[in-house]
């Protein structure tokens, strides 16, 4: 099984700031198969980026991932408030398809 | 309006099974694999268990291998989960969730659809 690990756990920034969040493989993902997603509380999860860097469709260009192998970033440009929430990768190349625990974005 | 609409969570005692159903809608349900994903209370988002279009079983989490099953039936636009030898670590909020691919040929894109989620306790 790929264990995903994120970092930071939580990110503390204030509106406009930008923000880096980080999601390291066990061993390297298969076809770049990795995806974020944003999860905010009482709502369903929310897909930003698959395949690492391509953007899901509706998803403005603040939000973009960059990263192959065993390292993958994801950036939001400058933070508004609906962006405060939880951010998961997951890589979905083998099975079974795991997330990592997750950073939450927070307010400063 | 493409849609998920998740069905069968309940209260149940240690042991006992429980068949989650999925109804989509809005879209051709046998073009695309599906997804189940769970979140525990305060816990974070878990894959549990996925299909490819034609019924072909991607895998299980380890934790819930030899005890769940995933179907779908593409005649009635319907995923389910069957889960037996329930624990109360399977207690969770379970996700039906869409892949924006096929799944055939490996071919797999992320969870691009979700549902709201139905809620499954496991008590003693």
């Amino acid at each position: 099984e790929i264990v995903l690990t994120q970092s930071p756990g939580t990110l503390s920034l204030s509106p406009g700031e930008r923000a880096a969040l980080s999601c390291r493989a066990s061993q390297s993902v298969s076809s770049g198969y990795l995806a974020w997603y944003q999860h905010r509380p009482g709502q369903a999860p929310r897909l930003l980026i698959y395949g690492a860097s391509s953007r899901a469709s509706g998803i403005p260009d603040k939000f973009s991932g960059s990263g192959s192998g065993t390292d993958f970033t994801l950036t939001i440009s400058r933070l508004e408030p609906e962006d405060f929430a939880v951010y998961y990768c997951q890589q979905y190349g083998t099975s079974p398809f795991t997330f990592g625990p997750g950073t939450k974005v927070d307010i400063k | 309006e493409v849609q998920l609409v998740e069905s069968g969570g309940a209260l149940v005692q240690p042991g006992r099974s429980l068949r989650l159903s999925c109804a989509a809608s809005g879209f051709t349900f046998g073009d695309y694999a599906m997804h189940w994903v769970r979140q525990a209370p305060g816990k974070g988002l878990e894959w549990v268990s996925g299909i490819i279009w034609n019924s072909g079983v991607i895998g299980y989490a380890d934790s819930v291998k030899g005890r769940f099953t995933i179907s779908r039936d593409n005649a009635k636009n319907s995923l389910y989960l069957q889960m037996d030898s329930l624990r109360p670590e399977d207690t969770a909020l379970y996700y039906c969730g869409k892949d924006g691919n096929t799944g055939a040929l490996g071919y797999f894109y992320g969870v691009d659809v979700w549902g709201q989620g139905t809620t499954v306790t496991v008590f003693s």
